[in-house]
């Protein structure tokens, strides 16, 4: 079955860098677009990003725009964000999705890892 | 890119039914039928329960059903179980190929 496992996550302070990943299995990784979707603690559901199936087309909420970058390595089956110039206000869990049912839904969710922004 | 709007809470007595409304605009909601809803429960992942404003996934109970009119989709879920109370969040496509959330909505079995 689907299967997704997020890594990466940790403290970091403010204006430094962290890379997460995504390691997927159950399904055929290089046919879907996968999406990155955050949760501040105690907070709502905020959509982060989303790689095309190939990584030909990336899209990025506006709070994150130019800080983050999503990527993907198909033949490791693993998504990735890089996330550079974190700020306080980035502290959230992170979870990667994968929409299986249609293209924009989030069918399948990771358990996420927990990224903590201190100033 | 301002979230949509959901009430803040909904609350029913079991056997019941509850709608939640997920308000938009012409670019996001209104213009496309690509909504989705997902339930969370406390420190869990979210589920989604509909996708594509109205369909269901294999294995979700068809107590919960979706629809949409204008800018505002809607969340029904029938026959209110305990086991539903949970935190429920629409999404939406947008003309950016972005996706917005709604604010979540918290719903008590009383």
């Amino acid at each position: 079955q689907v299967h997704l496992v997020e890594s990466g996550g940790g403290v970091v302070q403010a204006g430094r860098s962290l890379r997460l990943s995504c390691a997927a299995s159950g399904f055929s990784f290089s046919s879907y677009g996968m999406h990155w979707v955050r949760q501040a603690p105690g907070k709502g559901l905020e959509w982060v990003a989303v790689i095309w199936y190939d990584g030909s087309k990336k899209y990025y909420a506006d709070s994150v725009k130019g800080r983050f970058t999503i990527s993907r390595d198909n033949s490791k089956n693993t998504l990735y964000l890089q996330m550079d110039s974190l700020r306080v206000d980035d502290t959230a869990v992170y979870s990667c999705a994968i929409p299986l049912n249609s293209a924009w839904s989030f069918d399948y969710w990771g358990q996420g890892t927990l990224v903590t922004v201190s100033s | 890119q301002a979230a949509l709007t959901q009430p803040a809470s909904v609350s029913g007595s079991p056997g019941q039914s509850i709608t939640i409304s997920c308000t938009g605009t012409s670019s996001d909601v209104g213009g496309y039928n690509y909504v989705s809803w997902c339930q969370q429960h406390p420190d869990k992942a979210p589920k989604v329960i509909i996708f594509d404003v109205s369909s269901r996934p294999s294995g979700v109970s068809n107590r919960f059903s979706g629809s949409k009119s204008g800018n505002t989709a809607s969340l029904t879920i029938s026959g209110l179980q305990a086991e539903d109370e949970a935190d429920y969040y629409c999404s939406s496509y947008t003309s950016s190929n972005t996706v917005l959330f709604g604010g979540g909505t918290k719903l008590t079995v009383l």
